[in-house]
């Protein structure tokens, strides 16, 4: 599986922008980008996910690198509810393949 | 519409003993994985079910199994239990393909 690599831990200001960073410099040209995220004391909860263009939906951005060896994840105004750790995952989009590879993903503290 | 369900919630059990744990899929899925996520680390595929059958497994013992039933939902059965099986065990539901993965919040396990 491919790696992805993560700060472990950020911190944001509430009502600001908050910008996480993903490296993944040996993504296959088939692999999607997702990003999960795991608020206390619950499961993981799908954020958004994308091949090679900028993704918008109602909870986050994802900007893609042009190589496709980096992208960000942008939370354009932060609340405390968003204070969660945040997984960057590779995920062939095979038939049937439903397997995610959680790293230990970035833990994003906000302050009120 | 509910969402991923799992029973029970918390259960605690002695070394060497078997543990059964129950997942109810989100309604319109098919597909059915489960995760191991120790304290402090990302969750850890264990396997998928798709048609009754697993699809694919992680790197677990065979002292994990599982069942899907006809109507999609799911069985993890750990047999044997170790000290180190302590964790939360998620289950996910899926559509097949490249659909977003649903979470429950997870049964905790605590193997004494």
């Amino acid at each position: 599986d491919a790696k992805t690599t993560q700060p472990n831990s950020m911190e944001s200001n509430e009502e600001e922008p908050v910008h996480l960073p993903c490296n993944h410099s040996t993504i296959s040209g088939t692999d999607y980008i997702h990003w999960y995220r795991q608020l206390p004391s619950q499961g993981p909860e799908y954020v958004i996910h994308g091949l090679t263009s900028n993704v918008n939906n109602r909870m986050a951005s994802l900007a893609i690198a042009e190589d496709r060896k980096s992208s960000t994840l942008i939370l354009h105004r932060a609340t405390l509810r968003d204070a969660a750790v945040y997984y960057c995952i590779l995920r062939d989009p095979n038939f049937g393949n439903e397997k995610l590879t959680f790293g230990t993903g970035t833990r994003l503290t906000i302050i009120p | 519409d509910a969402g991923v369900t799992q029973s029970p919630t918390h259960l605690i059990k002695t070394r060497g003993q078997q543990v059964t744990l129950r997942c109810s899929p989100k309604s319109g899925h098919d597909t059915v994985s489960w995760y191991q996520q120790a304290l402090g680390q990302g969750p850890q595929f264990i396997f998928q079910y798709y048609e009754e059958e697993e699809r694919q497994r992680g790197n677990f013992p065979d002292r994990f199994s599982g069942h899907q039933f006809p109507n999609y939902s799911s069985e993890l059965n750990v047999n044997a239990l170790l000290l180190g099986d302590s964790a939360l065990y998620l289950c996910a539901s899926s559509q097949t393909g490249n659909s977003p993965l649903h979470f429950g919040n997870g049964t905790r396990l605590t193997v004494t």
